[in-house]
């Protein structure tokens, strides 16, 4: 069966660091492309970055770029988020999410809150 | 970056009734497409892709249809299972895009 665990909800200070990890099973870690989304209350998800864990070729969306970093640890099938300095705008729901062109399948999300 | 734009924000339906759901694409897409379900507190589940295709285990009340920048999606008997958001995403080059969305709530 094929899954998509994310970490825990986060609560974190403005200007704080942040990694959350999405741990996969079932499949073939480093033939999918995975990816990380964002999706704010009301909208539509964003797609901010897919990465190819076998060589972690890594694409960023525009609109995230330099933003955030994602990368993978293809030894333990966990691909991963990070903010080096965390804004209060950077407060949403956020997937990772498993590629085959569309998304076939998707992790149950992880809220993160940036609150001072 | 492809805009896509989904019509209308909100669609109010009586069970049973049928539904039909639009969305365009800023620029032709092939069929380059997919059509995704979403419930309050859970991700977004696959419905169709490639255009028209039905994902594993959607019900065959729900038909899609479209290329290039227009595509529909139709849900002909509508049940209760049916009321959620649904969002359309163009693969057909990156950054993948997703409509805003359009609610299905009961009349």
């Amino acid at each position: 069966e094929v899954q998509l665990v994310q970490s825990g909800a986060e609560v974190k200070k403005p200007g704080e660091s942040l990694r959350i990890a999405c741990k996969t099973s079932g499949f073939t870690f480093t033939t999918y492309w995975i990816g990380w989304l964002r999706q704010m209350p009301g909208k539509g998800p964003e797609w901010m970055g897919i990465i190819y864990p076998d060589d972690s070729d890594t694409r960023y969306s525009p609109s995230f770029q330099g933003q955030v970093t994602i990368s993978a640890d293809k030894s333990i099938n966990t691909a991963y988020l990070q903010w080096s300095s965390l804004q209060a705008s950077d407060t949403a729901l956020y997937y990772c999410a498993r590629l085959v062109n569309w998304v076939d399948y998707w992790g149950q999300g992880t809220l993160v809150t940036v609150s001072a | 970056e492809i805009v896509m734009t989904q019509s209308p924000a909100t669609l109010s339906v009586s069970p049973g009734e049928r539904a039909t759901l639009s969305c365009r694409a800023s620029q032709s897409i092939d069929t380059n497409f997919a059509w995704y379900q979403q419930k309050p507190g859970q991700a977004p589940r696959l419905l169709f892709y490639s255009a028209s295709t039905r994902a594993t285990a959607i019900p065959a009340r729900f038909s899609a249809s479209g290329s290039g920048t227009e595509f529909t999606l139709t849900i002909s008997s509508l049940q209760s299972e049916d009321f959620a958001v649904y969002y359309c995403q163009q693969y057909n080059e990156w950054p993948q895009t997703f409509g805003q969305g359009t609610k299905v709530e009961i009349k």
